[in-house]
């Protein structure tokens, strides 16, 4: 099974365009998340989704937006690219939100880089 | 405010053990994490604890006491291989995970 997977794995984004962050993932988990990672700091949640159809914001949320059309498809959008939104962005999964215990699966990831 | 400390690094040579600590204080708790992110690598899950005290899994042991707010990893006849960041993190009263910054391990021969 291919897991999580994210398109593209690395990219160089001008000030101001836009971009979308895919993700799919093949194992039906209902919870999804994108989170954002720099150097010397923990990895921080940008938004989530429990389960299709429904979003929510996570720690730093402003300049990203995301939809859960289907169980499958997470992607992340950067209306308007700024150089702080440089940064590795990891996509998960869980097979079910809330308290019973299951782990968080990472997808590889995607180096952007905004100048 | 939530916050999870972490060294930021260590030095261990291979065969040897090393302990990794985790303080945390969060809004709630309802389990600790440990993941092993090697460079330019996906976090991978290595543990997971809710109740206090030792869960063992081959060379890796993490240990819990809530009271205290504290974790530690800890990796037995360490091997080149296990050179890698291991990030901790906490499930909050929202079932949301907060993670530490991670500890890059180096292992020398």
């Amino acid at each position: 099974t291919a897991g999580i997977t994210q398109a593209p794995t690395s990219q160089i984004l001008a000030a101001g365009r836009s971009m979308t962050l895919r993700c799919t993932q093949d194992m039906r988990h209902n919870a999804m998340y994108w989170y954002r990672q720099d150097l010397g700091l923990g990895l921080r949640l940008i938004h989530y989704s429990n389960t299709a159809g429904t979003t929510g914001k996570g720690e730093v949320p402003d300049g990203y937006s995301v939809s859960r059309a289907n169980t499958d498809d997470f992607p992340l959008t950067l209306a308007s690219a700024v150089p702080s939104q440089t940064s590795v962005y990891f996509c998960a999964s869980r097979e079910r939100p809330g308290g019973s215990y299951n782990e968080q699966f990472f997808g590889p990831g995607t180096r952007l880089t905004v100048l | 405010g939530q916050n999870i400390d972490q060294p930021t690094e260590m030095t261990a040579t291979e065969g040897a053990i090393v302990q990794i600590n985790c303080t945390y204080q969060t809004s709630g708790f309802n389990g600790l994490f440990w993941y092993q992110q090697h460079a330019g690598e996906a976090p991978t899950f290595l543990s997971y604890n809710v109740l206090d005290g030792l869960e063992e899994k081959g060379r890796f042991s993490s240990f819990l006491s809530r009271s205290k707010g504290y974790s530690y990893l800890l990796l037995k006849e360490l091997q080149m291989k296990d050179s890698a960041s291991y990030l901790c993190a906490v499930w909050d009263s929202n079932y949301q995970l907060i993670w530490g910054a991670g500890t890059k391990l180096i292992i020398k021969p």
